[in-house]
């Protein structure tokens, strides 16, 4: 079983669509979880930081619930410019070294 | 202006012949990371410096080394380039005690 697993797509939505991304991991002793985004040919981008009580920045929203290992990201009013790969990354490592884990990554075109 | 900067950002290499990528950052972060990411796949940890003590992962290559002359820089080596190490390489920096990464843009190497 992969340590963090997303489902790799692709969605493809209207302009304005709401859309949700999920994202499974395997270690119940992580605790720190983020959401990175990543254009195509480029590096990954922090998008958010994903706490216990869920979080909003604007259209997006991400919560977890550590009960089941789940973290998902809602995107409302998606724009063409969220077209890109959102990678669910879980910290395993001890609180010195940050040690990340990627998913593989959801992908995501939204279309005019 | 980029706080994580690797160079070159495209590297073409003969197959078997020796490459060094090159990272540096003015963030002035204890941590420094290199990554492997292929096309259509999470970003895969090789390896990691805390200040000057080096962290292999278990399943990272002998053919990749690293090197951290100081805190600004750090080297990815790969001694024999074969046909399956082209991938993008991507070079992170962390506090210590922080679980935020930040990337450069990565150097795209290329076997022939």
């Amino acid at each position: 079983r992969k340590e963090v697993e997303q489902d790799p797509g692709p969605f493809n939505v209207p302009e304005g669509a709401t859309v949700a991304f999920n994202c499974t991991y395997s270690n119940s002793a992580s605790q720190s979880f983020f959401w990175y985004r990543q254009d195509c040919r480029k590096e990954p981008k922090l998008l958010m930081s994903v706490y216990s009580s869920g979080n909003e920045d604007g259209r997006f929203t991400a919560q977890l619930n550590r009960a089941s290992q789940y973290i998902s990201l809602l995107i409302r009013d998606s724009k063409l410019s969220d077209s890109a790969t959102y990678l669910c990354v879980v910290n395993m490592g001890s609180s010195n070294t940050g040690k990340l884990i990627f998913g593989q990554g959801t992908t995501l075109q939204v279309k005019p | 202006d980029a706080m994580v900067i690797q160079n070159p950002r495209y590297q073409v290499t003969q197959f078997g012949k020796p490459v060094t990528l090159s990272c540096s950052q003015t963030l002035n972060h204890n941590v420094m990371y290199w990554y492997q990411q292929k096309s259509s796949q999470a970003p895969k940890l090789l390896f990691h410096y805390y200040d000057k003590d080096f962290n292999n992962e278990a399943d990272t290559p002998d053919n990749f080394q690293s090197r951290r002359p100081n805190t600004s820089f750090c080297f990815l080596d790969i001694r024999s380039p074969g046909l399956g190490d082209a991938a993008m390489y991507l070079c992170a920096t962390s506090r210590a005690g922080a679980y935020i990464q930040y990337f450069g843009a990565g150097t795209r190497l290329s076997v022939l």
